[in-house]
């Protein structure tokens, strides 16, 4: 079964690095997610991206923030200049046109020290 | 907007025991998914279910049973004869016609004791 994949499973990283997640949607889909969740928390959407643009982003996406879909495969978020408060899993989703199911990576741990 | 509560943040239970995690929505859409997801110490999400707002039946999968009620806005999970790896964080989570993006509850602790 296809299945969205995220790398790496676990990363840290120090205070004021840039740092960029990495996540392979399944292939057929067109919507792109990430999610963050701190620890202890529920898990909040970030940003969702179609058609190569974002579609929606939340409070908590902001201009620290981007994200790219550099190539046909690659989905990536790029946190500049990370803070403290920035350690949390991030999850990244991928969902087919016309969909409302949204299928959810394994996670990215960000540890920043 | 939406919103999805659940509103027991921890349950305990001891080995065996039936236990039910409440969940309750907020849409607006006529259309929508609901999901439960389970996550274990190790943080990864795990899909459990997934209901869509047209099918009201309730579902069984060996010990998990799943009642959607429309009328009350709800959509609760039971683990009957709980063991002690169903201890994990249960998050309830609902998406719109939006493209899937979903809200999530801020979920349930449970823990089950041998």
């Amino acid at each position: 079964e296809p299945e969205v994949t995220q790398t790496p499973s676990h990363q840290v990283t120090q205070m004021g690095q840039e740092v960029i997640l990495r996540c392979v949607p399944i292939s057929n889909h067109l919507y792109f997610y990430w999610y963050r969740q701190i620890l202890g928390q529920k898990v909040e959407f970030l940003v969702s991206f179609y058609n190569n643009e974002i579609s929606e982003k939340s409070e908590i996406f902001d201009d620290q923030f981007s994200v790219e879909r550099p190539d046909g495969s690659n989905f990536t978020l790029k946190i500049r200049s990370t803070k403290l408060e920035d350690s949390a899993m991030y999850f990244c989703a991928s969902s087919r046109f016309g969909s409302t199911e949204a299928f959810f990576g394994q996670g990215t741990r960000l540890t920043v020290v | 907007a939406q919103k999805v509560t659940q509103a027991q943040t921890e349950i305990s239970v001891v080995e065996k025991e039936d236990v039910t995690l409440d969940c309750v929505y907020e849409t607006r859409d006529t259309t929508y998914y609901l999901f439960w997801y389970k996550q274990p110490p190790s943080g990864e999400l795990v899909f459990l279910i997934r209901r869509n707002s047209f099918d009201e039946q309730n579902e069984i999968s060996g010990r998990y049973s799943w009642n959607f009620q429309k009328s009350t806005s709800s959509f609760n999970f039971t683990i009957t004869a709980s063991q002690v790896v169903d201890s994990a964080v249960y998050f309830c989570a609902l998406s719109d016609t939006n493209a899937g993006k979903s809200t999530f509850g801020d979920g349930t602790t449970l823990t089950v004791k041998p």
